[in-house]
């Protein structure tokens, strides 16, 4: 079955550090990928995704590219902010679009 | 209020009652899920509705666990018979066919 497995948190920064959040599956077929957010006290919402391999995904400054041969979508930004402390999840979507989750990383960025 | 809503925000219940949780999806969505984010699972599908083809049950952890979408649209997850087990935050999502998901703020559901 499909699976992903992303890097153990919690991530605590200094802003304006570089942020990597590492990101693999395991899939059958051509999944789609994203990269969903969860703020304090708010609901999820997608932050990026790609369609297919060698896609980016972009948005507010994060970035992530679909990397079939090493079955990866990591999630980077150049310089995260205070705001930025959320709660990261990866997914993967099958042909009938039901999601699959990674565990979650928790990223809390400091002045 | 266009985005997906749900019904009650937080429910706490004892052992053994039979809870429902409501989700509204955005008007014209064709499809919708329902997923459980709790702290030993993390968030796992349960259910999802596509049109009028017969649901995808495959994720509803046991028989006591069912849902019913009206209409194509207001869909109802009922867990009989609960279990402390079945703590958790109940999110539901909708889109377009297979498109983008968009999720509401979730149930918080504790069973003591």
């Amino acid at each position: 079955g499909n699976s992903v497995t992303q890097m153990e948190g919690p991530v605590t920064l200094s802003e304006e550090a570089f942020l990597t959040i590492n990101c693999t599956y395991t899939a059958t077929g051509y999944p789609s990928l994203f990269w969903y957010v969860q703020y304090p006290g708010e609901g999820l919402q997608l932050l990026l995704k790609a369609t297919k391999a060698d896609d980016k995904g972009s948005n507010k400054g994060f970035e992530a590219t679909y990397r079939k041969e090493t079955t990866s979508f990591h999630l980077e930004k150049g310089s995260v902010q205070v705001s930025d402390s959320a709660v990261y999840f990866c997914a993967l979507s099958d042909l009938w679009g039901k999601l699959t989750f990674g565990q979650g990383t928790i990223l809390t960025v400091h002045p | 209020g266009a985005g997906v809503s749900q019904s009650p925000s937080n429910k706490v219940t004892e052992k053994g009652k039979d809870v429902e949780l409501r989700c509204d999806p955005i008007s014209g969505h064709t499809a919708l899920y329902w997923y459980r984010q709790s702290l030993g699972q993390g968030l796992e599908f349960l259910i999802y509705f596509q049109g009028n083809s017969a649901p995808d049950k495959s994720g509803l952890p046991s028989d006591r666990f069912s849902a019913e979408r009206t209409g194509g649209s207001v869909s109802t997850l009922t867990i009989q018979r609960t279990q402390q087990e079945d703590s958790a935050v109940y999110l539901c999502a909708s889109s377009l066919l297979t498109g983008t998901q968009h999720f509401g703020d979730g149930t918080r559901l504790s069973i003591l």
